[in-house]
């Protein structure tokens, strides 16, 4: 079945340092892609998608490049700040909508960024 | 934009108590989901519906029911609480057939069972 694994963490940065967030994916056919983020206290809210390979999905600062032949992706910033510090899930959906349509997710990982 | 509310922010039960768990969407989505949220073990489906009174188990349904009897309500159900079923529970709704894309989550239910 499908899967998703991400970069354990937790993760601790300073601010303005580079971030890279790896996740890897195990899926048939060709599924989109996305980043989700939940801050402190909130639900999860969808940070950028791509649905085709070599799409690149950005928002915020933050991207993330579909790669099907690593089948990779991978989150980066270049410049995090304090206000980043949140668990990011990668997740990936099948290619095909139906009445079983789900996602399925990473375990997460913990961002934390430091003044 | 889509709003997915949960009536519950916090909730602390006693073991044995039945616990409702609301969600409720605005969007007219057909899909809707109950998950658990537990640090190291990610997102895990609890059950999902894509219909009205339509309801499928996801990857760990032991413990739980839901109820699907209109198109913008679902709710999950624990019918004894017990102290393994403390967790963050996040509703999420997407529209229907053929759609591909994002789930739209609710804020979360933090439930503590003592």
């Amino acid at each position: 079945g499908d899967s998703v694994t991400q970069m354990e963490g937790p993760v601790t940065l300073s601010e303005e340092a580079f971030l890279t967030i790896n996740c890897t994916y195990t899926a048939t056919g060709y599924p989109s892609l996305f980043w989700y983020v939940q801050y402190p206290g909130e639900g999860l809210q969808l940070l950028l998608k791509a649905t085709k390979a070599d799409d690149k999905g950005s928002n915020k600062g933050f991207e993330a490049t579909y790669r099907k032949e690593t089948t990779s992706f991978h989150l980066e910033k270049g410049s995090v700040q304090v206000s980043d510090s949140a668990v990011y899930f990668c997740a990936l959906s099948p290619n095909s909508g139906g009445s079983n349509y789900k996602l399925t997710f990473g375990k997460g990982t913990l961002l934390t960024v430091n003044p | 934009d889509v709003k997915v509310t949960q009536s519950s922010r916090y909730l602390v039960k006693r073991t044995g108590e039945k616990v409702f768990l609301e969600c409720v969407q605005d969007m007219d989505h057909e899909n809707m989901f109950w998950y658990r949220q537990d640090p190291g073990l990610g997102l895990r489906l609890i059950y999902f519906s894509y219909d009205v009174k339509m309801k499928e188990k996801g990857d760990i349904p032991e413990g739980y029911s839901v109820s699907r009897e209109k198109k913008e309500r679902f709710s999950l159900i624990l019918e004894s609480a017990s102290t393994n079923q403390t967790s963050m529970y996040l509703c999420a709704s997407s529209p229907g057939a053929g759609y591909t894309g994002e789930l739209f989550f609710g804020e979360g239910s933090r439930l503590t069972v003592l």
